[in-house]
């Protein structure tokens, strides 16, 4: 099975930078997904690791350490339109169909932006 | 807008009713999902369809019954539904070891 920690709920000001942290505890792993999801909508693809490192996209990073189970998602000059939640998702090879794997979430980080 | 298109966007039933979810992509993906997601919690997987290939979360109940007619349409059919499976159904699609992408959603309530 999988288990993905993230905070519940973070708050941050508009212009600045936030880091919202994601650990997982996994029997395998294919690649970890950062989605956003406005309140009533569906998860809006962000940011996919496989690999360790940092992978860079505009205003948002993802940072994968797979030693470490452990990634962060990055948003930089902070926007009130940013006010979502973030899933940190984790693709699970024990939902292995075909070659194509299912995602197992974290609960999701509630960030709310202040002016 | 997406390129993962789900019908109905709304639908409210009766637990003794029959009806059918519907979700289409062309993107080309040989891979598609159903999710279900209760208000304030993160989406929790269904079943995974790949190269014609089912997979099942065996913790989903048998009134729920997916379909795959063609690579490109996924449907889920429901039947005898409970109160408890008022939920957002989301399909999703992927090529490869490409991300997931998202439909818009079924919002599902059971009378």
């Amino acid at each position: 099975g999988q288990n993905i920690d993230q905070p519940t709920e973070m708050t941050a000001t508009e212009g600045a930078i936030v880091q919202i942290n994601c650990t997982y505890q996994t029997s395998g792993f294919n690649g970890l997904f950062w989605y956003q999801q406005h309140a009533g909508e569906a998860p809006t693809f962000l940011s996919y690791n496989v690999l360790d490192g940092l992978e860079e996209k505009g205003r948002f990073s993802s940072f994968l350490s797979r030693s470490k189970g452990y990634s962060y998602l990055l948003l930089k000059e902070l926007q009130m339109k940013d006010s979502a939640s973030y899933l940190c998702a984790v693709r699970d090879p024990n939902w292995s169909g075909g070659g194509a794997d299912g995602l197992t979430f974290g609960k999701g980080t509630h960030l709310i932006i202040q002016p | 807008d997406t390129e993962v298109t789900q019908t109905p966007k709304h639908l409210v039933m009766g637990m003794t009713n029959k009806k059918s979810l519907k979700c289409e992509q062309h993107m080309g993906h040989r891979a598609m999902y159903w999710y279900k997601q209760k208000a304030k919690k993160p989406p929790e997987l269904m079943f995974v369809y790949s190269y014609e290939k089912l997979s099942i979360n065996e913790s989903v109940p048998s009134r729920f019954s997916p379909e795959c007619p063609n690579s490109s349409l996924l449907n889920l059919h429901l039947h005898a539904l409970q109160p408890e499976d008022s939920a957002l159904y989301l399909c999703a699609s992927s090529g490869g070891n490409q991300p997931q992408h998202f439909g818009d959603g079924t919002r599902l309530s059971i009378l």
